[in-house]
């Protein structure tokens, strides 16, 4: 089952601030954050386990709430090379490595 | 450099006309995917591989096979295309947390 992400699509002036949410219905043993340009292949940006541990891009900062089995992603000061869909990809125990991805986030920063 | 390759990265062909998307790596990875991307429906999982000789249904496999004869390669085959598999199509191949992907092959099933 898909993880849901909200919201679906944001526009933002470059400077703002803006979070991405991705939510399951099942517990979670990690949640992967890929941002996707427009023509280009899905990049990874983060993973954050079970157990508060993160990995990944130095600007970008998520959470996962592992009770409630959701993860947020957080842009601040956007720029415009922010801009691109956003999935989320929540991977539970019994999956082994299995990702499931959300439908994504469009996010356009403009000037 | 290290990187996925597809090919071919266009392709528009008709119904029933079988036909391979080529997937390739030189990372020496063991876990590799293809997904298939619509919109409004994100990434979805066609088929994975744990390894050589070990391949495994992810959630939409129906009307694809896939093999996984060497490591560095891993094709997707079309046997019988129809129109509803006309999509973006995507392999990855996996280290640790991280997923690289192709560049994908936009697929067009008349």
């Amino acid at each position: 089952q898909q993880p849901v992400q909200s919201p679906q699509a944001v526009i933002l002036r470059e400077g703002e601030d803006a979070v991405i949410n991705c939510s399951s219905s099942k517990a979670l043993y990690s949640v992967h954050w890929y941002r996707q340009k427009h023509g280009e292949a899905p990049v990874f940006l983060m993973i954050l386990l079970k157990g508060g541990e993160q990995k990944g891009h130095e600007k970008i900062s998520a959470s996962f709430n592992e009770k409630k089995q959701q993860s947020s992603l957080y842009l601040t000061a956007s720029q415009l090379s922010y801009s691109g869909t956003y999935f989320c990809g929540t991977e539970i125990r019994s999956s082994g490595d299995k990702l499931t991805f959300g439908t994504g986030t469009r996010l356009a920063v403009r000037p | 450099e290290a990187q996925v390759t597809q090919n071919p990265r266009y392709l528009i062909t008709v119904t029933g006309k079988k036909l391979t998307v080529t997937c390739s790596q030189n990372m020496n990875h063991e876990y590799m995917s293809w997904y298939r991307q619509d919109p409004g429906l994100g990434l979805r999982q066609i088929y994975y591989s744990m390894n050589v000789e070990v391949t495994d249904k992810g959630d939409v496999p129906e009307g694809y096979k896939v093999s996984r004869k060497e490591k560095r390669n891993f094709p997707l085959i079309l046997e019988s295309p129809s129109p509803n598999q006309t999509s973006l199509y995507f392999c990855a191949s996996t280290s640790g947390y991280t997923q690289y992907f192709g560049p994908g092959t936009r697929l067009t099933v008349l």
